[in-house]
């Protein structure tokens, strides 16, 4: 167990609705960043948060957004859900802004039908 | 952007013997290399990573080897054992000030025959 946990475990939704998806890093870590998973596409990072803010953007698109609120623990909202936006989603947390290790939470299995 | 290349996708070894896995990178200015082990079903964690002012590592019978000329770093595992076999990805970063970009290679599934 890396201390991360994610909710829910798994999601099935419909093409064009909107989820949301919830991390809470580790105590004391100030990073959260979001990882798409896909069979395809292999392992994307899509954003980090570090203390709030935004810090670094990945491949995330438009229709996808986070935020970080005060008590550290993050979002990823997902909307006009498609078909290739099925995946496993995973966030990850660490100490510092850069270069630490990251602990991954168990991910988010989100089927679009 | 930056490009990580994997090598191979697949490997399959007999238990005790050694297994490298390469990377190789496009962004000169990427300055952490982590790799991560991702058993069926599971999380990736993280199993060794190197900084770019290193050229080596070990941890046990694990290492990375970085040349930073060449742009490539590779995983190697000796002694193999059957709980070895998992998907091995490879990640470059570059932390750099704003321009900060985390790159994976596609994976290699790693089979530890007994």
């Amino acid at each position: 167990d890396s201390g991360v946990t994610q909710t829910p475990k798994h999601l099935i939704t419909a093409t064009g609705q909107r989820v949301t998806l919830r991390c809470s890093p580790r105590s004391g870590d100030l990073s959260v960043y979001w990882y798409q998973q896909s069979l395809d596409q292999g392992l994307q990072f899509l954003i980090q948060y570090y203390n709030g803010e935004e810090r670094a953007k990945g491949n995330i698109l438009e229709r996808f957004s986070a935020q970080q609120f005060p008590d550290l623990h993050s979002e990823l909202n997902l909307s006009s859900l498609e078909l290739g936006d099925s995946a496993l989603y995973f966030c990850a947390s660490s100490p510092g802004p850069v270069n630490n290790e990251q602990f991954f939470g168990p991910g988010t299995r989100l089927t679009v039908l | 952007g930056e490009n990580v290349e994997q090598h191979p996708s697949t490997l399959s070894v007999q238990e005790g013997d050694s297994a490298v896995i390469k990377c190789t990178y496009s962004d000169s200015a990427s300055n952490y290399f982590p790799w991560y082990k991702q058993e069926l079903g599971k999380r990736p964690q993280l199993i060794i990573d190197i900084r770019s002012n290193v050229g080596e590592k070990k941890d046990q019978r694990i290492a990375v080897t970085l040349n930073k000329t060449a742009k490539h770093f590779s995983l190697h595992i000796t002694e193999t054992q059957p709980e070895d076999s998992a998907v091995y990805f490879c990640a470059a970063i570059n932390s750099g000030g704003s321009n900060y970009k985390l790159t994976f290679g596609k994976g290699t599934l790693l089979t530890v025959n007994p």
